[in-house]
């Protein structure tokens, strides 16, 4: 089974901290992604990545940062967290571009 | 812009009977349309896709409908069990395999016993 592994479950940080996100595939798949999920607001996609080293806006990209020094390895940063950025965060990774495989996800709160 | 609408919020139904969650989308260049289902604590778990060459599949009690000119799409569960409580996001692309998902609002789907 694919694995997708979030560093931690539930996270409170507080206004103006950076922030480090970070999300472990075990399945070799080129494409990572970063979604948030809002109630009312579905999942929307922050950052995307195909390969290593290479990134690409989603959605939603202002106020965060992403790096992929490693294949297995996608890491969201927030440069200084604001509270409008407390949300359910949602790593995924997939080896075409549609059938995500998703981590269980990182509450985080910004206070 | 909501480009996938899931315009029912939450959807109750008998254990046993028939659950029909709709979606519809306003991009018709959208070409594939995938449904995922969330438990609490959980990510999403892919379900069921389809391709905009047909306009059914089905996998099991899971099936989806593509109605292109009406840019809908359902998935009916038949029967439904408890085990299908859950949220339910459709989601859709426009290059199958080149582009990424724009995801919908989501349904929370309750089954009553």
């Amino acid at each position: 089974d694919v694995k997708v592994t979030q560093s931690s479950r539930y996270l409170v940080k507080r206004t103006g901290e950076k922030v480090f996100l970070e999300c472990v595939q075990d399945m070799d798949h080129e494409n990572m992604f970063w979604y948030r999920q809002d109630p009312g607001l579905g999942l929307r996609l922050i950052y995307f990545s195909y390969d290593v080293k290479m990134k690409e806006k989603g959605d939603i990209p202002e106020g965060y940062s992403v790096s992929r020094e490693k294949k297995e390895r996608f890491s969201l940063i927030l440069e200084s967290a604001s509270t409008n950025q407390t949300s359910m965060y949602l790593c995924a990774s997939s080896p075409t571009r549609e059938k995500l495989f998703f981590g269980s996800g990182t509450q985080l709160s910004v206070l | 812009d909501q480009q996938v609408k899931q315009n029912s919020p939450s959807l109750s139904v008998q254990e046993g009977r028939i659950s029909i969650l709709n979606c519809d989308y306003t991009n018709s260049m959208f070409d594939y349309f995938l449904w995922y289902k969330k438990y609490p604590a959980e990510g999403p778990t892919f379900l069921i896709s389809i391709s905009s060459i047909k306009d059914k599949n089905e996998d099991g009690r899971f099936t989806v409908f593509l109605n292109k000119s009406a840019k809908h799409l359902s998935l009916h569960i038949v029967p439904s069990q408890p085990g299908d409580s859950a949220v339910y996001f459709c989601a859709a692309s426009t290059t199958r395999g080149n582009e990424k998902l724009t995801f919908g609002t989501g349904t929370r789907l309750t089954i009553i016993p």
